[in-house]
C-alpha cells in the first residue's frame, strides 16, 4: 500500500540553526501538507502546496518556515532559525485533490530545539 | 479559537462493548468530516469520513454519525477490540481544492480485555 513517508524520525538541533525536514508523498497525488503536533495540543495546519506553490497558510507559517518540492518527489520543510518553540512533531500529509477524500500522514518527524 | 472540540480526554470500555466518542464543530461552514487513528510514534491514519450530505457513515466495525443542526459527530466502534486502543482525532474541512484539516485534541480510547 503506497505510504508517505518522513526523514528523518528524530531531528536535534541548537536553537538558531536551520533544519530540512523531508517528506515522500504519495506519487499521484496532487495536494501536499505540513502539520505539526507540540506535545500535549491538537494537530495544527501549517502550509498546503498545490502546483508548486503555496495555495494556503496559517499564521503559524511566518518567514521562518519555506516549503519547496525541489524534483519532483521530495516535499520539504524548512525552518531557517529554529526556536525553542518550534520543538514538536511535524506532519507530512498528501492527497490526491479529488473533493472530499482523505489526506495521508506520513509517520512525523520529531524536533527537538536545544 | 477551537473550531473542532473534542471535550472528553479520555475513555475507557470493556473490550466487546461500544465505544461512543465525541465531537461538536462550531463552524458551519465545515461540510466534510473525519476520524482519524493515531499510535504513539506515528502519524494519523484514517479511519472513517462522512460528507454532510449524509447523516451516517458505515465502515465495518465503525460507524459515524452527523448531525448538522447540532454541529456535533459520533464514533461508534462496535465491538470494541483491545487493538483499538489509541488516539482517535475528529477532523473537519470545507470542500474544495485546499481542503486543510482542522483538528480536534484527540480522545484516548482505552479498551480492557
Amino acid at each position: 500500500e503506497p505510504e508517505v513517508t518522513q526523514t528523518p524520525s528524530h531531528q536535534v538541533t541548537q536553537m538558531g540553526q536551520e533544519v530540512i525536514l523531508r517528506c515522500v508523498p504519495i506519487s499521484n497525488h496532487l495536494y501536499f501538507y505540513w502539520y505539526r503536533q507540540i506535545l500535549g495540543q491538537k494537530v495544527e495546519f501549517l502550509v498546503s502546496f498545490y502546483n508548486n506553490e503555496i495555495s494556503e497558510k496559517s499564521e503559524i507559517f511566518d518567514d521562518q518556515f519555506s516549503v519547496e518540492r525541489p524534483d519532483g518527489s521530495n516535499f520539504t520543510l524548512k525552518i531557517r532559525s529554529t526556536k525553542l518553540e518550534d520543538s514538536a512533531m511535524y506532519f507530512c500529509a498528501s492527497r490526491t485533490g479529488h473533493r472530499n477524500t482523505e489526506a495521508f500522514f506520513g509517520q512525523g518527524t520529531r524536533l527537538t530545539v536545544v | 479559537d477551537q473550531q473542532v472540540k473534542q471535550n472528553s480526554p479520555s475513555l475507557s470500555v470493556q473490550e466487546g462493548r461500544i465505544s461512543i466518542l465525541n465531537c461538536d464543530y462550531t463552524n458551519s461552514m465545515f461540510d466534510y468530516f473525519l476520524w482519524y487513528k493515531k499510535y504513539p510514534a506515528e502519524g494519523p491514519t484514517f479511519l472513517i469520513s462522512i460528507s454532510s450530505i449524509k447523516d451516517k457513515n458505515e465502515d465495518g466495525r465503525f460507524t459515524v454519525f452527523l448531525n448538522k443542526s447540532a454541529k456535533h459527530l459520533s464514533l461508534h466502534i462496535v465491538p470494541s477490540q483491545p487493538g483499538d486502543s489509541a488516539v482517535y482525532f475528529c477532523a473537519a474541512s470545507v470542500s474544495g481544492a485546499n481542503s486543510k484539516l482542522t483538528f480536534g485534541k484527540g480522545i484516548t480510547l482505552s479498551v480492557r480485555p
